[in-house]
């Protein structure tokens, strides 16, 4: 299958700061990623849908100013959480379309802690 | 808005057995549906995908049925191990190119 893949892998940070996330398809050119979020024991929770070249669309409730997202190229998409509180401290993983299969291919995902 | 619930929770299973994952959605007008697998802190890993005009798939022990029509999909796992443990996700996907939606998961325990 396609492998996606993201840096970091976790990352510890204080509050205030803002931590960017990596997320790249490795062998197949994505036009759509995706940004999901995932708190203990819950589900997956889609934050935003990110198309290459043109402004993501973020889901009810998720702030597109705090939650900074660019699809600049085929094979790459970052998530820049601004000013991050304890509160965003959260598993973060991203996951790639791939066209010809419609299907989604994830990464491994970035866990965040907000100190 | 789609919303997936999956049954049970959790089970707990000596090796050997076989065993059903449920899951249900609100909307049934999806374009097709993944099974995944997740351990615990890490990524996600696709078992199956099934179309929309398909009612099962198979890999391996895994079995996986579609009933569109009442918005359900089983996971069937046959002759269970103990490296079966993990959390079992369910997730449509509503049209195509668009996110799958999940649900919470069932958190498998298969002991030796």
């Amino acid at each position: 299958g396609a492998v996606v893949s993201q840096h970091p892998s976790w990352v510890i940070c204080k509050s205030g700061t803002s931590v960017k996330i990596e997320c790249r398809s490795l062998d197949f050119q994505a036009t759509t990623m995706f940004w999901y979020r995932q708190f203990p024991k819950q589900s997956l929770m889609l934050m935003a849908t990110s198309n290459e070249g043109s402004k993501a669309t973020y889901e009810q409730g998720v702030e597109k100013d705090k939650f900074l997202i660019n699809h600049a190229s085929l094979t790459l998409s970052t998530l820049t959480v601004t000013s991050a509180h304890p509160e965003d401290s959260s598993f973060y993983i991203c996951s790639a379309r791939q066209p010809s299969y419609n299907e989604q291919f994830f990464g491994p995902g970035t866990r965040l802690t907000v100190l | 808005k789609q919303e997936v619930t999956q049954i049970p929770a959790a089970l707990s299973v000596p090796e050997g057995e076989n065993l059903v994952l449920n899951c249900s959605f609100t909307d049934s007008a999806i374009y097709n549906l993944q099974w995944f697998r997740q351990d615990p802190g890490k990524g996600l890993t696709s078992l199956l995908l099934i179309q929309s005009s398909q009612r099962e798939q198979t890999s391996g022990r895994l079995n996986a049925s579609l009933d569109k029509s009442s918005g359900r999909s089983t996971l069937y796992i046959a002759a269970s191990q103990p490296g079966d443990s993990a959390t079992y996700l369910c997730a449509p996907r509503d049209q195509a190119g668009t996110a799958l939606i999940f649900g919470k998961g069932t958190t498998l325990s298969v002991s030796s």
